[in-house]
């Protein structure tokens, strides 16, 4: 059964400094996806990771795959307010499935 | 495009009483699924659809029913509500399973069952 473990839960961010969210996960998958929740709406797909050594760049956002650690990273380079939500890794599992993490939330403050 | 969309956005149940939550998308997806989200424990599958006619259980089936009669609408139906199921429910959609594709979310119905 796949698992899938964010850490930390909870990060408090001061603006202009640099942050990491970290997604473990337990079994070989092909795909992970990062999302974004802003408080009371829906999820917001930021990116979609597909191979060993992937990186995808947004912005102040910064994702990464390395699939043989079975870790995905998030980076946070300079915080700034809007970046507050909560952000959640999905890993596909063999059967097409997403398992979600149980979230980060991230809270910028000045 | 609308996208996918859900009504209603926020309903009160008392234990036992039924109800259809509604989704419906506009992009032609074949793949549907719906989750719940509760504090601490991000988002879990409950059913899913490949397509039209064909439905399958997810991580946490119990409690609800789901049928796929056309490609844009797959209704979440709770038999017999219990405080339990007080959650937020979103659907999601894609061309494909997750393993291919993109899954895109609606804006959710929050419930709450007394």
């Amino acid at each position: 059964e796949l698992k899938v473990e964010q850490n930390p839960l909870f990060l408090s961010m001061q603006e202009g400094k640099n942050y990491t969210i970290y997604c473990n996960y337990s079994t070989t998958s092909d795909r992970l996806y990062w999302y974004r929740q802003d408080p009371g709406k829906s999820l917001e797909s930021l990116f979609v990771l597909l191979s060993n050594g992937a990186v995808k760049q947004e912005g102040r956002l910064m994702a990464s795959l390395d699939t043989k650690a079975r870790l995905s990273t998030l980076h946070i380079t300079a915080a700034v307010h809007d970046l507050s939500a909560t952000y959640f890794c999905a890993v596909a599992d063999s059967w097409g499935k997403l398992q979600f993490g149980a979230g980060t939330q991230v809270v910028v403050t000045p | 495009n609308a996208g996918v969309t859900q009504t209603p956005k926020f309903q009160v149940l008392k234990t036992g009483q039924s109800m259809t939550l509604q989704c419906a998308q506009d992009m032609n997806h074949e793949y549907m699924s719906w989750y719940r989200q509760d504090p601490g424990m991000g988002l879990r599958l409950i059913h899913y659809s490949v397509g039209a006619g064909i439905t399958d259980q997810g991580e946490v089936p119990n409690g609800y029913n789901v049928s796929r009669s056309t490609t844009e609408d797959f209704p979440l139906r709770l038999l017999s509500a219990a405080p339990s199921q007080t959650s937020v429910y979103f659907c999601a959609s894609s061309y494909s399973r997750p393993i291919t594709d993109t899954q895109y979310f609606g804006p959710g119905t929050r419930l709450t069952v007394l």
